[in-house]
């Protein structure tokens, strides 16, 4: 069956050293995002890409770059991570089907910035 | 972007239907209605959509009056099993913007 995967499921890190966030999916689909959700928060969309080597800034990109080689990957780095980072970060995909813009999310990553 | 307004949270008893509203006074023509779940340490799962009148699925009815300003996400019969996070989104393309949603409470 399709799925979409994340690792590591949890991640603590020290303020100012670079992390990277694995998104792989096996839907197919062109379009990837990113979002993190801190407590008591919705979703908040950092980057996204609506292909190979297309690559967007969300809402909150600040901080955090992604890359786009193959249709199945998006990794999120986190470039010299701060305490302000530490959330819980989501990647979802979709593909165009008739009217429908779902997307299918990952289990999410939790990152600690100590 | 259109902006959405929920309530925070709403309880329930078990086997009741639940309606939630959503005003999006500024959604724009092309703009879809799109709800989502989200339970405890999971990723959003999707609901429904719709652009008008009444959709049906298999777990969920979503009704849009005329003007579109606003939707009503109702849940036949819930059960403990659908106490989660309910987010209303609004848009026209593949991006999606999260609120705070509502948070649902079923009570046995």
């Amino acid at each position: 069956d399709a799925e979409i995967t994340q690792s590591p499921r949890h991640k603590i890190t020290e303020t100012g050293r670079q992390v990277t966030l694995a998104c792989h999916q096996t839907w197919n689909h062109n379009n990837m995002f990113w979002y993190r959700q801190d407590l008591g928060h919705g979703l908040r969309l950092i980057h996204y890409s609506y292909g190979v080597h297309d690559t967007n800034k969300g809402e909150v990109s600040d901080g955090y770059s992604v890359s786009r080689s193959n249709t199945e990957d998006l990794p999120l780095t986190l470039e010299s991570a701060a305490s302000s980072q530490t959330s819980v970060y989501f990647c979802a995909s979709s593909g165009l089907a008739g009217n429908s813009y779902e997307q299918y999310f990952g289990p999410g990553t939790r990152l600690t910035v100590t | 972007l259109a902006k959405t307004t929920q309530p925070i949270s709403m309880d329930s008893y078990e086997g009741q239907e639940v309606n939630i509203t959503c005003s999006h006074n500024n959604i724009a023509t092309n703009d879809y209605i799109t709800w989502y779940q989200q339970f405890p340490s999971q990723g959003p799962r999707f609901i429904i959509q719709g652009y008008k009148t009444k959709v049906t699925n298999e777990v969920a009815s979503l009704f849009i009056p005329a003007d579109r300003k606003s939707s009503t996400l109702s849940l036949p019969r819930v059960s403990l099993s659908d106490t989660a996070v309910y987010y209303c989104l609004v848009g026209g393309d593949e991006k999606l913007t999260f609120g705070t949603g509502t948070r649902l409470t079923i009570i046995p």
